[in-house]
């Protein structure tokens, strides 16, 4: 089992829809959350972080985490193109610097 | 002002011989991170730096990568004999909180 799963995609979306990005992870001693964006050759750039189980509201973006089901969501709302791009979750463990990042999810939103 | 900054941005080495990529924090962070990413993979951690030390090595894949910081600042990941698997693109990331890493635009290297 990977220790974080993402599924790859792609994930088409209307514009002005709401995209649904999925992320588990395996390790349960996860303690914060962060969902990075990822534009096609270019670096990821953190879009938002979540530490405590339920909603986090961000603009458009909401994470949501749920640690007994060891399931971390991203929403965008009222999808723009400019939102397309690879979506990486990565959890990190209480006391440890390092991230672990997800393969990604492609998501691509279709004007 | 400035963000992380690596060079070389590509670098086309042939199978064994030695490579050195370099990194550039955002001035003041204190921890500095490298991951590298192949093609269709995730972001793989190497290593990590909190000032000049280097707390966690665990993702350094063989005895051929290693890294060095100096002055609590500038980065150099070197690997010695390369081969044909590590082609990939090196990041190098740094922080001054736990919260949120800040990525270099990263180095391709090619090893033919």
């Amino acid at each position: 089992q990977k220790e974080v799963e993402q599924n790859s995609g792609p994930l088409s979306v209307p514009e002005g829809a709401i995209a649904s990005l999925n992320c588990t992870y395996s390790d349960r001693g996860s303690q914060s959350f962060f969902w990075y964006r990822q534009y096609s050759g270019k670096s990821p750039e953190l879009i938002m972080f979540i530490y405590s189980n339920g909603d986090k509201e961000d603009g458009r973006f909401t994470a949501q985490l749920n640690k007994a089901s060891q399931y971390v969501s991203l929403l965008i709302r009222d999808s723009q193109p400019s939102d397309s791009a690879t979506y990486l979750c990565a959890p990190r463990l209480f006391g440890n610097e390092k991230l672990t990042f997800g393969t990604g999810t492609r998501l691509t939103i279709i004007p | 002002g400035a963000g992380v900054s690596q060079s070389p941005s590509n670098k086309v080495t042939e199978k064994g011989k030695d490579v050195e990529l370099r990194c550039d924090p955002i001035s003041g962070h204190t921890a500095l991170y490298w991951y590298r990413q192949s093609l269709g993979q995730g972001l793989e951690f190497l290593i990590y730096f909190q000032g000049n030390s280097a707390p966690d090595k665990s993702g350094l894949p063989s005895d051929r990568f290693s890294a060095e910081r100096t002055g609590g600042s500038v980065s150099t990941l070197t690997i010695q004999r390369t081969q044909q698997e590590d082609s990939a693109v090196y990041l190098c990331a740094s922080s001054i909180t736990t919260n949120e890493q800040f990525f270099g635009p990263g180095t391709r290297l090619t090893v033919l």
